[in-house]
C-alpha cells in the first residue's frame, strides 16, 4: 500500500523558514515523480512543485519560485520542501503527492501537514 | 501558464440524478503525438486529501465507480456523475499536467438537492 507521511509543519513568522519532509513507503520511490500541492484554509488546490524520479527535472509554481526548494533522497525514500521567506499567503495544508501509475497526474496523496505563517 | 476554469462553482442535484461539471483550459492540453489530453479529475471530501477519479481526460482510475465518467479533448472537458449518490457530495477539481507548470481548476462543489 502506498503511504506518504508529511511532517515538519507548524507556526512560523513571516520571513521565516521551514522544511517539510515526506516519508514514502509501499512503492519504489526512486522510480516515482513527486509533487508538493497545497491548500489554503477554505480554498482550492494549488500545485507547488514537481521533481522527477532522479531529481534531474524540477519545476515550481510562479508563486513560490526563488523561495521554495524541492529535493529528494532516494536512499531514504524521502521528499523535502525547503520554504524560505515565508509569507502570510503561504499558510496552507501541504500535501506530498506521488505521480500516477500512467502519467504525471497525482495518483496518491498524503494526509497533509499544516503550515501557518503569522506574527 | 495554463489557466483552468470550471463551471458551475456549485450545484445541487437530487439523488439518482445526473451531475455535470465543465472544465476549460486556456490552451490545448492535447499532445498530438499520442492523441492524449493531459487532464485529470479529482474528488475531495471534507477533511480528506483529494482522490484521483479520471486521468487522460476519460480513463477511470481503478476502483472508481462507473457512474463517474470523463469526456472532452483539447480545451473543453466534462465530468459526469450519471446517478448521484449521497457519498458523492464533495468538491471536484480538474487539473492539467500538460505543461511543466501543473494547474488546478478552482473546484466545483456538489451537494444533494
Amino acid at each position: 500500500e502506498v503511504q506518504l507521511a508529511e511532517s515538519g509543519g507548524g507556526l512560523v513568522q513571516p520571513g521565516g523558514s521551514l522544511r517539510l519532509s515526506c516519508a514514502a513507503s509501499g512503492f519504489t520511490f526512486s522510480s516515482s515523480n513527486m509533487n508538493w500541492v497545497r491548500q489554503a484554509p477554505g480554498n482550492g488546490l494549488e500545485w507547488v512543485s514537481y521533481i522527477s524520479s532522479s531529481g534531474s527535472h524540477i519545476h515550481y509554481a510562479d508563486s513560490v519560485k526563488g523561495r521554495f526548494t524541492i529535493s529528494r533522497d532516494n536512499a531514504k525514500n524521502s521528499l523535502y520542501l525547503q520554504m524560505n521567506s515565508l509569507r502570510d499567503e503561504d499558510t496552507a495544508v501541504y500535501y506530498c503527492a506521488r505521480g500516477g501509475d500512467y502519467g504525471d497526474y497525482v495518483g496518491y496523496w498524503g494526509q497533509g501537514t499544516l503550515v501557518s505563517v503569522s506574527s | 501558464d495554463i489557466v483552468m476554469t470550471q463551471s458551475p462553482d456549485s450545484l445541487a442535484v437530487s439523488l439518482g440524478e445526473r451531475a455535470t461539471i465543465n472544465c476549460k483550459s486556456s490552451q490545448s492540453v492535447l499532445y498530438n503525438s499520442n492523441n492524449k489530453s493531459y487532464l485529470a479529475w479529482y474528488q475531495q471530501k471534507p477533511g480528506q486529501p483529494p482522490k484521483v477519479l479520471i486521468y487522460w481526460a476519460s480513463t477511470r482510475e481503478s476502483g472508481v465507480p462507473d457512474r463517474f465518467s470523463g469526456s472532452g479533448s483539447g480545451t473543453d472537458f466534462t465530468l459526469t456523475i450519471s446517478s448521484l449518490q449521497a457519498e458523492d457530495v464533495a468538491v471536484y477539481y480538474c487539473q492539467q499536467y500538460y505543461s511543466t507548470i501543473f494547474t488546478f481548476g478552482p473546484g466545483t462543489k456538489v451537494d444533494i438537492k
